[in-house]
């Protein structure tokens, strides 16, 4: 199975700022790549696919690169609405896997 | 879009449980769909796929040879037939939609998601 690791865990940070998460895949999943976005007692919500594609909707100050087994989703002028708990999540290839997600606290 | 799920509830381990997402809003049969899980206060974790072009089912390692995933497409419904649960098997499960991104018919992530329902094994 591919194991998708992503670091940091807990990014404390404030509104208005640069925030970045980066995930890596065990092996190279090309641009096979989803971000979720989740907040408490919610279902998560997607924020970008194929590694870099927006989905409808989504602000643009959300973004995503990489490819391989690197990859990274900014969020430049962090909102309050922002605070949540990131995921990352392959599709190359199942199992489908996830990374362990990150939460980004108020600073 | 909207995806309901439903059946979630407390049962003893070894015992059964079927999951239920009913759907609206698309057209059921030209989509994969999944379930995914989520235990208190961790992480997700993806638990089966069902691929729309030939019926094709997936599963996690852990749920191999217990869960199976199906659809009833004259009702809109998927659903997660649980058997012989165990304690570790204690999540909220979703039901999801995976995306297309139609230029390509490539996969687009899990765009619609259900609430979620929750399922307790314990003694």
């Amino acid at each position: 199975d591919i194991q998708m690791t992503q670091s940091p865990s807990t990014l404390s940070t404030s509104v208005g700022d640069r925030a970045t998460i980066s995930c890596r895949a065990s092996q190279n999943i090309d641009q096979s790549l989803a971000w979720y976005q989740q907040k408490p007692g919610k279902a998560p919500h997607l924020l970008i696919y194929k590694a870099s594609t927006l989905e409808d909707g989504v602000p643009s100050r959300f973004s995503g690169s990489g490819s391989g087994t690197e990859f990274t989703l900014t969020i430049t002028g962090l909102q309050p609405d922002d605070f949540a708990t990131y995921y990352c999540q392959q599709f190359y290839t199942f199992p489908w896997t996830f990374g362990q997600g990150t939460k980004v606290e108020i600073k | 879009v909207q995806l309901v799920e439903s059946g979630g509830d407390l049962v003893q381990p070894g015992r059964s449980l079927r999951l239920s997402c009913e759907v609206s809003g698309f057209t059921f049969i030209s989509y994969s769909m999944h379930w995914v899980r989520q235990a208190p206060g961790k992480g997700l974790e993806w638990v089966a796929g069902l691929s729309y072009i030939g019926g094709k089912k997936y599963y996690a390692d852990s749920v191999q040879g217990r869960f199976t995933i199906s659809r009833d497409s004259s009702k809109n419904t998927l659903f997660l037939q649980m058997d012989n649960l165990r304690p570790e098997d204690t999540a909220v499960y979703f039901c999801a939609r995976e995306g297309i991104e139609l230029i390509v018919i490539e996969t687009a992530g899990l765009d619609y998601w259900g609430q979620g329902t929750l399922v307790s094994v314990s003694s």
